[in-house]
C-alpha cells in the first residue's frame, strides 16, 4: 500500500515549457512538503504546504486538501530544473512518492 | 552556516563487518531521522529520534542500530544482521511549527564488497 502516488514517473521537457507533477496521498495529514534531489543525491525542502498555494521564483505548489492532491508547477523550465522531485506528507511520521524523475532538454 | 553534515559519501562493507554512518547537525532541532533509498521506491524510515536519548524504530529498522547521546549526534550502525545493506542513506532533521521544513543531509552510498 503506498500513501502517497506521484505521477508522472518520468518526464521529459523542452526548455522553457510548462511543467506540472502530481501526488495524491490517501492519509490525513497536518502538512506536505515538496522536495528537490538532484545528482549526487542531496535533498533539498521547496516547499511546505497545509493549504492553497505558495510560489517560489518559478516554482508554484498547490494542494486541495479535500481532494487530498497536491501539485508542483514549473514555469519556463530550464536545464537546471532536471531532478528528481519527490512528494511527503506528514501525519505522525512522514510518508515518500517514489519521485517524479524529471530531465529539461536545451 | 547551519546544516546537516552526513559522512562518508561512501562507504564499503565486508561480510560480518559492522559500519557506522556519522549524521552530525547544528540547526538545534530536536527531531532527527534516518531514511534508506533503493532505486525505484521511496525513502523508508529505519529510525528517527524526537528527543537526546530516545528513539523509535521506523519501518525497516531490522539490521540497524542507533544512539543519541547528544541534540547534534544521529549516528547508524548498520550490523552484520542486515543482509540487504546496499543502498543510499539519507539523515534529515526537522525544524517544527508554522515554519516546518525538513533538512538533508548529502547522503551515503553503502556497498558490499
Amino acid at each position: 500500500k503506498n500513501e502517497v502516488e506521484q505521477s508522472p514517473q518520468n518526464l521529459t521537457a523542452q526548455e522553457g515549457e510548462f511543467i506540472t507533477i502530481n501526488c495524491s496521498y490517501s492519509v490525513g495529514i497536518s502538512a506536505l512538503h515538496w522536495l528537490q534531489q538532484h545528482p549526487g543525491g542531496g535533498i533539498v525542502s521547496l516547499f511546505m504546504l497545509s493549504s492553497g498555494k505558495k510560489k517560489h521564483g518559478r516554482l508554484i505548489a498547490t494542494i486541495n486538501i479535500q481532494e487530498k492532491h497536491s501539485s508542483l508547477h514549473i514555469t519556463a523550465s530550464h536545464p537546471r530544473d532536471s531532478a528528481v522531485y519527490i512528494c511527503a506528507v506528514v501525519d505522525d511520521q512522514f510518508y515518500f512518492g517514489t519521485g517524479t524523475s524529471l530531465t529539461v532538454i536545451p | 552556516d547551519g546544516g546537516i553534515t552526513q559522512s562518508p559519501k561512501y562507504l564499503f562493507r565486508k561480510e560480518g563487518q559492522n559500519v557506522t554512518l556519522s549524521c552530525e547537525q547544528n540547526l538545534n532541532h530536536d527531531a532527527m531521522y534516518w531514511y534508506r533509498q533503493d532505486p525505484g521506491q521511496g525513502l523508508r524510515l529505519i529510525y528517527y529520534s524526537q528527543i537526546v536519548n530516545d528513539f523509535q524504530k521506523g519501518d525497516i529498522a531490522e539490521g540497524y542500530s542507533v544512539s543519541r547521546e547528544k541534540k547534534e549526534s544521529f549516528p547508524l550502525t548498520v550490523t552484520s544482521a542486515q543482509k540487504n545493506p546496499t543502498a543510499f542513506y539519507l539523515c534529515a532533521s526537522r525544524r517544527t511549527g508554522t515554519n516546518e521544513k525538513l533538512f538533508f543531509g548529502s547522503g551515503t552510498q553503502l556497498s558490499v564488497l
